[in-house]
């Protein structure tokens, strides 16, 4: 079964740019979940999709933002970049939520110039 | 709100040493909790779990036992190899938050751990 799949896996930007981020789960998985990783913050919860909506949500302004297809397929969008948007960004996803084995995928690594 | 506390590091031992890695957690409700591992240049992978008070997850030589009366869930192994060398992440889910819902994963810091030869 292959496993959860992000793509890109690098990205240069620059400040005030906008970036669409994009996440395959694992077939067969509905819930999908966005992390933000920073050596100062370590890892935040952004938000999590379950059949096309949005379920739950951290804490993270208007910016970041997300959406779910069909094939449960997910991007993230970030507008108007900052040099502190700057992170690893990762994805998980599960079958039914956070109760359940998260299967993260490898990251899209983002710097913003 | 909830929120994992662990020791950062990074901390060093050789290979054989016995490992501690100590995780306290404070949280609304009854959570369920974890432990994820982190290679160089990868994403997070599942090292072992506990959903109730006094479990004991398990895996590949790792184990930790929800406690909760001490609200702790430290990780161990008995005898660390090279190959142990990563970040750990002590994390805990939380379906009866403050807010009425999940918040998603709430992580620790991690633990570099790096094992010597």
């Amino acid at each position: 079964k292959a496993g959860v799949t992000q793509t890109p896996r690098y990205l240069i930007k620059t400040r005030g740019q906008q970036v669409t981020l994009s996440c395959s789960p694992i077939s067969g998985h509905r819930s999908v979940s966005w992390y933000q990783q920073t050596p100062g913050q370590g890892l935040q919860f952004l938000f999590e999709y379950f059949s096309e909506t949005q379920r739950n949500k951290g804490n993270f302004p208007g910016r970041f933002s997300g959406r779910q297809f069909s094939n449960s397929r997910s991007e993230m969008n970030v507008s108007t970049l900052e040099l502190g948007d700057s992170a690893l960004y990762l994805c998980a996803s599960s079958l039914d939520g956070f109760q359940e084995t998260q299967y993260f995928g490898p990251g899209t690594r983002l710097l913003v110039l | 709100g909830d929120s994992v506390t662990q020791m950062e590091g990074p901390v060093t031992l050789s290979e054989e040493a016995f490992l501690t890695i100590n995780c306290t957690y404070t949280a609304t409700g009854y959570p369920s909790l974890f432990w994820y591992v982190q290679y160089p240049g990868e994403g997070l992978q599942l090292l072992l779990k506990a959903t109730k008070a006094d479990d004991k997850g398990s895996n590949k030589g790792f184990e930790a036992t929800y406690r909760k009366e001490t609200t702790s869930f430290h990780l161990e192994k008995g005898s660390v190899q090279v190959s142990d060398s990563a970040v750990y992440f002590c994390a805990l889910s939380d379906q009866f938050d403050s807010g009425g819902g999940a918040d998603g994963l709430t992580f620790g810091k991690g633990t570099h751990l790096i094992i010597q030869p």
